[in-house]
């Protein structure tokens, strides 16, 4: 069964940093693109960045140069770097394949939550 | 960017009743356009894409239609666990993937 499956996420202070998980199932993370998307409290969806197969990656203008995502193709996973992280970046965090034609699968998301 | 903006924001519909909703985009993006439901505390789930086929397991009461700049998506006939979110998200112009800000299909 094809399957994400996020981890990582939690409580941190405005300024502090966090790293996201997201280890897949029957899918090979090297062969396609893996994007992350999140979802405030209450308010709708929010693409955040992409890894290509080519290891090509691209960030939403919020969060440009102070997220990164990467892969380990060994463990096939991919993850979420984020760093200055500030209080408009909680939210849940949903790891996701981007096809050619709509966003599937989805995993089940990780909340992060920053506050002091 | 691509910016979809979705009608109504909240539609109240009774069992077995029919729910039309409304994605516009602010540009061209051919029909290059797929919906998802959320259920509460679920992730979203692929219905549409290609503005109208159906993803593997969608039923059929689930229909989408459009192309352009205005997309319908249309549930023929509301069961109880259609009442949910729904999203629409281009896939035309990227980066960004963008989506609507939603519609909330509520129980009359």
């Amino acid at each position: 069964e094809v399957q994400l499956v996020e981890s990582g996420g939690g409580l941190v202070q405005p300024g502090g940093s966090l790293r996201l998980s997201c280890a897949a199932s029957e899918l090979p993370v090297s062969s396609n693109y893996m994007s992350w998307v999140r979802q405030a409290p209450g308010k709708g969806l929010e693409w955040v960045s992409v890894i290509n197969w080519e290891g090509n990656t691209f960030y939403a203008d919020s969060v440009k140069g102070r997220f990164t995502t990467s892969r380990d193709n060994s463990n096939n996973t991919v993850y979420l770097q984020m760093n200055s992280l500030r209080a408009e970046d909680t939210a849940v965090y949903y790891c996701a394949r981007i096809l050619g034609a709509g966003i599937d699968p989805w995993g089940r998301g990780t909340p992060v939550t920053v506050s002091s | 960017e691509v910016v979809l903006t979705q009608s109504p924001a909240t539609l109240s519909v009774s069992p077995g009743e029919k729910a039309t909703l409304s994605c516009r985009a602010s540009q061209s993006i051919s029909t290059n356009l797929a919906w998802y439901q959320q259920r509460p505390g679920q992730a979203p789930r692929l219905l549409i894409y290609g503005a109208s086929t159906r993803d593997t397991g969608i039923p059929d009461r689930f229909s989408g239609s459009g192309s352009g700049t205005e997309f319908t998506l249309t549930i023929s006939s509301l069961q109880s666990e259609d009442f949910a979110v729904y999203y629409c998200q281009q896939y035309d112009n990227w980066p960004p993937w963008t989506f609507g800000q939603g519609t909330k299909v509520e129980i009359k």
